[in-house]
């Protein structure tokens, strides 16, 4: 079965710093990825996705930056947080381009910029 | 407006009650339609997707008005563990969740 994982769970983060979190899936090849940030309170937004290794589509212009270095790894990253960038952050995979496919999400990091 | 409208509620129902929850999106080239669940702190993990014809999962039956771009969500026989938040969500392209803001539902003993 797949699994995915994502680390670390929580981060706190002065302003200014880098940021690194990391995504792996299990038990599939070549998924399809995504990473989300949920903002307190409000609903998921689609930051980027992946369809293949150093394939990245941007949805929303941002401090943030996608990386698919391996087929079943994907990384989100910021050179200088931003106290707008706090949120919960949810990496998640589906098996294809089908509309009906749907999409399974990782346990999330929650990150928060003081 | 949103593309997805969720009411935040939250609904308030005493086990074994019967709660319904609704949803509009705006567009009509929306392609497939699921139900998810969040709890607290928790990721989304899905309830079940949403066909034209109607479909039940157990306790739960969801509903697709194309022509009204509604969508429905009922639980029957609450539980306290139904207890949290349902998301709607439409996907519009092949890659595109669109994501309501959630219905929060509280199961009371």
């Amino acid at each position: 079965s797949q699994t995915i994982h994502q680390w670390p769970a929580t981060l706190v983060q002065p302003v200014g710093s880098p940021l690194s979190l990391e995504c792996t899936v299990e038990g599939t090849s070549n998924p399809n990825l995504y990473w989300y940030r949920q903002a307190a309170g409000r609903g998921l937004q689609l930051l980027f996705y992946s369809v293949g290794i150093g394939q990245i589509s941007s949805e929303v212009p941002q401090n943030l930056s996608a990386s698919r270095p391996q087929d079943r790894q994907f990384i989100l990253s910021s050179k200088k947080l931003l106290l707008s960038d706090s949120g919960f952050y949810l990496c998640a995979w589906s098996a294809g381009a089908d509309p009906a496919d749907t999409q399974y999400f990782g346990p999330g990091t929650r990150l928060t910029v003081l | 407006r949103k593309e997805v409208e969720q009411d935040p509620g939250p609904f308030n129902v005493p086990e074994g009650a019967t709660v319904a929850f609704n949803c509009t999106y705006s567009n009509s080239a929306s392609q497939s339609f699921f139900w998810y669940r969040q709890d607290c702190r928790k990721e989304p993990k899905l309830l079940m997707s949403v066909y034209s014809s109607g479909n039940e999962d157990g306790r739960f039956t969801a509903q697709l008005n194309r022509a009204s771009q509604y969508i429905s969500l009922l639980i029957r026989d609450s539980k306290l563990s139904d207890s949290a938040t349902y998301l709607c969500v439409v996907k519009r392209s092949s890659y595109k969740l669109i994501f309501g803001s959630g219905t929060r539902l509280l199961v009371r003993p």
